[in-house]
């Protein structure tokens, strides 16, 4: 496609459920972050893939975040357990090669952890 | 720990001014910085791109000037439009993995 895409756009979870959030990346893309944004502050880092390798998880706020990336492309963020501290939106930036480049941003998903 | 600051916090301006948008970062070996606009309820949209060899980008009616030494940033938006109306973040690359760094963003309002 011609952007980053993810799905789902918006998700309501009850507390303690697992949540799947899934970013296509622009095709040939190799380097990969999830931010985190809450409400009136600016995304805070989580974690940067650079093909299929998780070079850097300092920003997972617990060990109920977990992503992968297994085939260098599409990559799943992972939540379990979910709290209500969890809701904010969810966003995926792609560059061609590393923090370095331009990136470019999905629409992010809108997590609601009611 | 690379920290970045965004002033003024929010902004609300008449149509036609010329407005000024300060970013200012605590490590100054940064590789690049990028600013964004951010609609609500939407992702970020790359609006210019510095990098660390340059002073100033311009695109339109935005100029964005890099002041590496001082650890600042300027965004200067020419003759506002109310369709300016949006957060404006500023993220510097640097560290190792030139993992990018945002502010908190500067909520710009243009009134007719």
């Amino acid at each position: 496609g011609a952007g980053v895409s993810q799905s789902p756009r918006y998700k309501v979870a009850k507390r303690g459920q697992d949540v799947a959030l899934r970013c296509d990346p622009i095709s040939g893309h190799v380097s990969l972050f999830w931010y985190q944004q809450a409400l009136g502050q600016g995304p805070e880092f989580l974690t940067y893939f650079q093909n299929e390798a998780q070079l850097d998880k300092s920003g997972l706020p617990s060990d109920r975040f977990f992503a992968e990336r297994p085939e260098g492309s599409v990559s799943t963020l992972k939540i379990q357990r979910t709290q209500q501290e969890d809701s904010a939106v969810y966003l995926c930036t792609t560059a061609l090669a590393g923090g370095g480049n331009e990136q470019f941003f999905g629409p992010g998903t809108r997590l609601t952890v009611l | 720990k690379q920290e970045v600051t965004q002033i003024p916090a929010a902004l609300s301006v008449p149509e036609g001014e010329n407005l000024v948008l300060n970013c200012s970062f605590t490590d100054s070996a940064i590789y690049n910085l990028q600013w964004f606009r951010q609609d609500p309820g939407k992702g970020l949209t790359s609006l210019l791109l510095i990098q660390s060899s340059q002073r100033e980008q311009t695109s339109g009616r935005l100029n964005a000037s890099l002041d590496k030494s001082s650890g600042r940033s300027t965004l200067y938006i020419a003759a506002s439009q109310p369709g300016d109306s949006a957060t404006y973040l500023c993220a510097v690359a640097s560290g190792g993995s030139y993992i990018p760094t945002f502010g908190r963003g500067t909520s710009l309002i243009v009134h007719p």
